[in-house]
């Protein structure tokens, strides 16, 4: 079945960086990805849609400067958490495919940590 | 918003049948119904996904009412591995291909 590769699983990273998180669609082209953060004991809340070639489309209540999203390929989107804050620590989760019909394929997420 | 509403949580007995509810009453013609699980600390895992008719592969059943308002997802032998956040989501096929996640059901399997 179709594999979505999330890197890193987990990061530690002080306040006040910025941390970037990978999302490879590893046997298929994906024009589209979604990112989606989710806090403990909660459900996965859309952040974002990454385009190929084109700007993400953010969800109302997300800053797009904090949360930068690039699909610079048919492969790759990553998303870059600037100048992390304690409040940005979560489990970021990115998935793929979906188009047709077909499901979605989800990454095994990056817990961020922001000390 | 999601569209669908499920049982917050559920408890099934090892061996036996899980059969999860969700109730989807305002789903369009050209929305799918699909079902994916969460275990702890993972990302969701696609289970199955249907349209009108019901369906079945190595993992679960899925049977949709003829209305289509409502869906039950079947573990047919909940082994305690199937323990984990259940979720039912409806998406069109078309468009941007969005995927809200409601609250899910939790489903425990007891020994």
């Amino acid at each position: 079945g179709a594999v979505v590769s999330q890197h890193p699983s987990w990061v530690i990273c002080k306040s006040g960086t910025s941390v970037k998180i990978e999302c490879r669609s590893l046997d298929f082209q994906a024009t589209t990805m979604f990112w989606y953060r989710q806090f403990p004991k909660k459900s996965l809340m859309l952040m974002a849609t990454s385009n190929e070639g084109s700007k993400a489309t953010y969800e109302q209540g997300v800053e797009k400067d904090k949360f930068l999203i690039n699909h610079a390929s048919l492969t790759l989107s990553t998303l870059t958490v600037t100048s992390a804050h304690p409040e940005d620590s979560s489990f970021y989760i990115c998935s793929a495919g979906g188009s047709g019909g077909s499901p979605l394929h989800f990454g095994n997420g990056t817990r961020l940590t922001v000390t | 918003d999601a569209k669908t509403t499920q049982p917050p949580s559920m408890d099934c007995a090892e061996g036996r049948a899980a059969n999860l509810p969700c109730n989807h009453s305002t789903i369009s013609g050209n929305e799918y119904v699909y079902w994916y699980r969460q275990i702890h600390s993972q990302g969701p895992q696609y289970i199955i996904h249907g349209l009108k008719n019901n369906e079945t592969n190595e993992m679960a059943s899925l049977i949709i009412t003829e209305d289509r308002k409502s869906s039950t997802l079947i573990l047919p032998h909940a082994t305690l591995r199937d323990t984990a956040v259940y979720y039912c989501i409806v998406r069109a096929d078309t468009g941007g291909f969005k995927t809200i996640f409601g609250a899910g059901t939790r489903l425990f399997v007891k020994a």
